[in-house]
């Protein structure tokens, strides 16, 4: 199966500064690579995604980077608010079967 | 679009009592369905996936099981709670460009 590393658990930031999260995954098969924001007590929320034949995407204030060689993609949070504020998860999919999320990264946004 | 109705929000039951979670899909026909659970802090653990009526997949031994007697009716249900079963249970459906959850359903086990 996949094995999906995310780093870092915790990250804090002041607002206005950039957030940057890391998801290593091994298998070379996956080809769609979604972020999830979680706020307390909800759902996750699929952000922003990117698939295999792609580098990189920008949506506004947030970005993901996929690196296939290297198996790596990552989320960037530009220009920080306290919204933003939450537990961000990274999934990549094979398409063969469920996903498997990554351990999660708790983003704290200090005003 | 699609969206997903899970009951209850909250729910606090006695250890050893059944337990019965239902998730309902709209927007979409023949969807994948999962459970996920979620401990206090921590991340998702699949527990079980259907691709269709009838179809259920199991991924952690446990005194959980799932049935899916509609297309768009997924349910969650246990005999006999333990305490190590309380946590965060999400249902969620998946049409290969990411998932959508629902709002979750809250398990205490007392």
């Amino acid at each position: 199966g996949e094995n999906v590393e995310q780093h870092p658990s915790t990250l804090s930031v002041q607002e206005g500064d950039s957030a940057v999260i890391k998801c290593t995954y091994s298998d070379s098969a996956s080809n769609y690579f979604p972020w999830y924001k979680q706020e307390l007590g909800k759902g996750p929320q699929l952000i922003i995604d990117i698939r295999s034949n792609v580098g990189e995407k920008k949506d506004q204030r947030i970005a993901v980077t996929l690196n296939k060689t290297a198996k790596h993609f990552s989320l960037h949070i530009t220009e920080t608010q306290p919204e933003d504020s939450a537990v961000y998860f990274c999934a990549p999919d094979t398409g063969r079967r469920a996903l498997t999320f990554g351990s999660g990264t708790r983003l704290q946004v200090q005003p | 679009s699609q969206t997903i109705h899970q009951w209850p929000a909250t729910l606090v039951q006695p250890v050893g009592s059944p337990l019965s979670l239902e998730c309902t899909v709209e927007g979409t026909s023949n969807p994948n369905l999962y459970w996920y659970r979620q401990a206090a802090g921590r991340g998702l653990q699949l527990l079980f996936y259907s691709v269709g009526i009838g179809q259920i997949s199991s991924e952690v031994p446990q005194n959980l099981s799932a049935s899916r007697p509609q297309d768009r009716q997924f349910i969650l249900s246990s005999k006999k709670l333990l305490l190590s079963d309380s946590g965060f249970y999400l249902c969620a459906q998946g049409t290969g460009l990411g998932y959508t959850f629902g709002s979750g359903t809250r398990l205490t086990v007392v």
